[in-house]
């Protein structure tokens, strides 16, 4: 059974950072690509970034909305993928789930950890 | 970047109606789409991918079509639990843009 649990999400201030664990389970992580998705309080969901495998060099892509202040890295050693966010700003508190795509076509999420920006 | 829209942003329909969803993209994306439901406080569920590949345990009654820019997921016949926000998202290339959702209430 795929298996994605995050950690790491709290309060922050505005300017501060934080970073997000996602310990997967169950399935091949070295061969996956790993995503994060964020989902302010009542609002649709926002992709924000994805690290790929191995194979594929450990490419990284961005939303724009995060791109120079999010990076996305990975331990394949442990299982883990990590969202590092620096300067972070109020528009930044939302719910952040972990997904992977263990292939093109398949992709499973975590339940999510809850970031909130607040002084 | 490629824009996803869908519509209606919302619906109201009756128990056994014959609902359809249609979501746009603003350049082609192949048949790089998936389909989600999403229910209130909970974790979004994969429904279809591949525009139109059923996912283990979704309900036949679900059924997603398409390629190039234009897409439907239709729901054959509306049931109570179908109640739910469903979202778009393409996978073709980075960034990996969501619809805005389609609300749909009974």
């Amino acid at each position: 059974e795929v298996q994605l649990v995050e950690s790491g999400g709290g309060l922050v201030q505005p300017g501060g950072s934080l970073k997000l664990s996602c310990a997967a389970s169950g399935f091949s992580f070295g061969g996956s690509a790993m995503h994060w998705v964020r989902q302010a309080t009542g609002k649709g969901l926002e992709w924000v970034g994805r690290i790929r495998n191995r194979a594929n060099n450990y490419a990284t892509a961005y939303a724009a909305s995060v791109e120079g202040r999010f990076t996305i890295s990975r331990d394949d050693s442990k299982n883990t993928a990590y969202l590092q966010m620096n300067s972070l700003q109020t528009g930044d508190t939302a719910v952040y789930y972990c997904v992977t795509q263990p292939n093109w076509n398949v992709f499973y999420w975590g339940q999510g950890t809850l970031v909130t920006v607040s002084s | 970047d490629i824009q996803m829209t869908q519509s209606p942003s919302s619906l109201s329909a009756s128990v056994g109606d014959r609902v359809t969803i249609t979501c746009r993209a603003s350049q082609g994306i192949s048949s790089y789409l998936a389909w989600y439901q999403q229910k209130p406080g909970k974790v979004p569920n994969l429904l279809i991918s591949a525009a139109s590949t059923l996912q283990s345990g979704v309900p036949s009654r679900f059924s997603g079509s398409g390629s190039g820019t234009d897409f439907t997921l239709t729901i054959s016949s509306l049931q109570p639990e179908d109640v739910a926000t469903y979202y778009c998202q393409r996978y073709n290339s980075a960034p990996f843009t969501f619809g805005p959702g389609t609300k749909v209430d009974i």
